[in-house]
C-alpha cells in the first residue's frame, strides 16, 4: 500500500538556522498539506498545496515558512529562521479521496 | 474560520464497555468530518469519516453520527479493547480535499483491561 514518506524523522537546529523538512505524497494524489503538532496538543493547519500553488494557508505559516514543490515528486517545507516555539512534529499529507499522513518529522530547536 | 470543539479530553472505560467522543464545529460550510486516533510517538491514522450527506456511518465496531442542524458530531466505539487506548481526534473541513483541516483538541481514551 503507497505511504507518505517523510525525511529526516528527527532534525535537531540551533535557533536562527533554517530548515527544509521533505515530503514524498502518494503520487496519484492532488493535495498536499503541512500540519504541526507541538508535544500533547493537537495537529495544526499550516498550509495546503495545490496545482503547485498554496491554496490556503493558516496564521502560523507566516513569512519564515515556505512550501515548495521541487519536482515530480518531493514536497518541502522550509522555515528560515527557526524559533525556540517552532519546536514540534510535523506531519505531511497527501489527499486524493481521503488524507493520508505521513510518519512526520520531529523538530527540535535549541 | 472553523472551530472544533471536543469532549471529554480523557476517558476511561473499562474493557468491553462503549466509548462515546462528541465534537462541535462552528462553520456551517464544513462538509467532510473525519475522526483520527493518534498512537504515542505516531503519526495520525483515519479511522471513520462521514459527509454531510449522512447521518450516520458505521465500520464494525466504530460509528460516527453527525447532526448538521446542531453542528454536532460523535464517535463511538464498542466493545472497547485494550488496543484501542489512543488520543482520538475529530475534525471538519470544507471538502476532501484543496482546504485546510481543523482538528479538535483530542481525547485521550484508556481502556482497562
Amino acid at each position: 500500500e503507497p505511504e507518505v514518506t517523510q525525511t529526516p524523522s528527527h532534525q535537531v537546529t540551533q535557533m536562527g538556522q533554517e530548515v527544509i523538512l521533505r515530503c514524498v505524497p502518494i503520487s496519484n494524489h492532488l493535495y498536499f498539506y503541512w500540519y504541526r503538532q507541538i508535544l500533547g496538543q493537537k495537529v495544526e493547519f499550516l498550509v495546503s498545496f495545490y496545482n503547485n500553488e498554496i491554496s490556503e494557508k493558516s496564521e502560523i505559516f507566516d513569512d519564515q515558512f515556505s512550501v515548495e514543490r521541487p519536482d515530480g515528486s518531493n514536497f518541502t517545507l522550509k522555515i528560515r529562521s527557526t524559533k525556540l516555539e517552532d519546536s514540534a512534529m510535523y506531519f505531511c499529507a497527501s489527499i486524493l479521496h481521503e488524507q493520508y499522513f505521513g510518519p512526520g518529522t520531529r523538530l527540535t530547536v535549541t | 474560520g472553523e472551530n472544533v470543539e471536543q469532549h471529554p479530553s480523557t476517558l476511561s472505560v473499562q474493557e468491553g464497555d462503549s466509548a462515546v467522543i462528541k465534537c462541535t464545529y462552528s462553520d456551517s460550510a464544513s462538509n467532510y468530518f473525519p475522526w483520527y486516533k493518534q498512537e504515542l510517538g505516531k503519526r495520525p491514522q483515519l479511522i471513520i469519516d462521514i459527509r454531510s450527506n449522512v447521518g450516520e456511518k458505521k465500520d464494525q465496531r466504530i460509528a460516527v453520527t453527525l447532526n448538521k442542524t446542531a453542528k454536532h458530531f460523535s464517535l463511538h466505539i464498542t466493545e472497547t479493547q485494550p488496543e484501542d487506548s489512543a488520543v482520538y481526534f475529530c475534525a471538519a473541513s470544507m471538502s476532501t480535499g484543496g482546504f485546510k483541516t481543523i482538528f479538535g483538541a483530542g481525547t485521550r481514551l484508556f481502556v482497562k483491561a
